[in-house]
């Protein structure tokens, strides 16, 4: 069967850095995404990741290991406004994302 | 950026009534839309794949007949909720799939529309 896990929970300071891990089963694998959204909202876009390595993109950056089946968010210089549940989602070899049950990252001042 | 639109943003409807969902995508044209409910504190789940002239996929334990989905156009899919009872009262989120110069598919999610049933 395909399965993400994810954390449920985490907790960080303002101002710090946390990395929130995936890890993954699919059957095929074009991509793994990850996703912010804030309570009440839809999803908004974060980053894709289809090679091994790390992809920056300002606070946030994402990482891929396609042979262990893993992926890290890392976010940095943690502001209030991050708090948010962050999805990340495999797209499978049908082209469909297979969704994390999410994480919940609560920032504290 | 891509932009999807979903009509209305919130929709309070009495038990036994209908009531239709629309999801656009305006900048670009999506032959396949995807439907998703969010329950309070739960992560996404796949209701059906709208697929532009054809019938919807839908994901197992989804009714058919009571979710209806129709994708007419290649910027419009809609969802009617048949019927409804407050048990169908949560949070509905569109998506639409565009393909990207790089290679993928990217998704782009409409702002969501909250149901409730009375």
């Amino acid at each position: 069967g395909q399965n993400i896990d994810q954390p449920t929970e985490m907790t960080a300071t303002e101002g710090a850095i946390v990395q929130i891990n995936c890890t993954y089963q699919t059957s095929g694998f074009n991509g793994l995404f990850w996703y912010q959204q804030h309570a009440g909202e839809a999803p908004t876009f974060l980053s894709y990741n289809v090679l091994d390595g790390l992809e920056e993109k300002g606070r946030f950056s994402s990482f891929l290991s396609r042979s262990k089946g893993y992926s890290y968010l890392l976010l940095k210089e943690l502001q209030m406004k991050d708090s948010a549940s962050y999805l990340c989602a495999v797209m499978d070899s049908n082209y469909q994302l297979i969704w994390g049950a999410g994480t919940k990252l609560i920032i504290k001042p | 950026g891509a932009v999807v639109s979903q009509h209305p943003s919130w929709v309070i409807c009495k038990s036994g009534t209908s009531v239709k969902i629309e999801c656009r995508s305006l900048d670009f044209q999506a032959t396949t839309m995807f439907w998703y409910r969010q329950f309070p504190k739960q992560s996404l789940m796949l209701m059906a794949t709208s697929n532009e002239g054809s019938k919807a996929t839908y994901e197992q334990g989804v009714e058919k007949d009571k979710f209806l989905i129709n994708h007419a156009s290649l910027t419009l899919s809609t969802l009617t909720v048949t019927s409804a009872h407050p048990e169908d009262s949560s949070f509905y989120i569109c998506s639409a799939r565009r393909g990207h110069p790089g290679g993928y598919y990217e998704q782009y999610f409409g702002p969501g529309t909250r149901l409730t049933v009375t």
